[in-house]
């Protein structure tokens, strides 16, 4: 079945520092991928997607590339902030409908 | 504003009661979702409708009900079959179920049992 692994977490950075947060999967077909980033004690909201291969979502700083020969979408932004510190989960989504998650890496930011 | 709601955000339940959770969007979207979410783990899928009157069981089903008679509604009932029920519920819905489609989402229920 389709999975999705996620760097373990948690991350700590001081804040300006650069962030990556590895992402691989395995699905059958031609997924779409997604970021969702979760505050806490709320829901998740999407943070970017990436709907075919060498397709860059970006958002709010952060980027995240498709590369369907390596199976991963990795996310990163050049320069954190102390309002980053959230849950980052990496997510796709097969012509099914169902989205399968990662785990989660919670990511705190440091001033 | 358009969004889901999700109702209450926290429920305290004593052992062998049901409970049902709700969840209502004015996205007009067609798909809908429960999902469970359990500390330091990702989400799991309850169960999912892609359409009013229809439903399918998702990864974790066992011990969860839900019913889909309206498109914007979609409760979920936890039963005292649920072995192990504590954790953040959230509930979703997108588009249509197609790949390309993102999910939107609640702020979530707490449940704890007591």
């Amino acid at each position: 079945g389709d999975s999705v692994t996620q760097m373990e977490g948690p991350v700590t950075l001081s804040e300006e520092a650069f962030l990556t947060i590895n992402c691989t999967y395995t699905a059958t077909g031609y997924p779409s991928l997604f970021w969702y980033v979760q505050y806490p004690g709320e829901g998740l909201q999407l943070l970017l997607k990436a709907t075919k291969a060498d397709d860059k979502g970006s958002n709010k700083g952060f980027e995240a590339t498709y590369r369907k020969e390596t199976t991963s979408f990795h996310l990163e932004k050049g320069s954190v902030q102390v309002s980053d510190s959230a849950v980052y989960f990496c997510a796709l989504n097969t012509n099914a409908g169902k989205s399968t998650f990662g785990d989660g890496t919670t990511l705190t930011v440091k001033p | 504003d358009g969004g889901i709601t999700q109702s209450p955000k926290y429920l305290f339940r004593k052992e062998g009661q049901n409970v049902t959770l709700s969840c209502e969007q004015n996205l007009n979207h067609d798909a809908m979702y429960w999902y469970r979410q359990d500390p330091g783990q990702g989400l799991r899928l309850i169960y999912y409708s892609q359409i009013v009157n229809d439903f399918q069981k998702g990864d974790i089903a066992e011990g969860y009900s839900v019913s889909r008679e309206k498109k914007e509604s979609f409760p979920l009932t936890v039963t005292s079959a649920q072995k192990n029920p504590t954790a953040f519920y959230l509930c979703a819905s997108s588009m249509a179920p197609t790949a390309t489609g993102e999910l939107f989402f609640g702020e979530g229920s707490r449940l704890t049992v007591l």
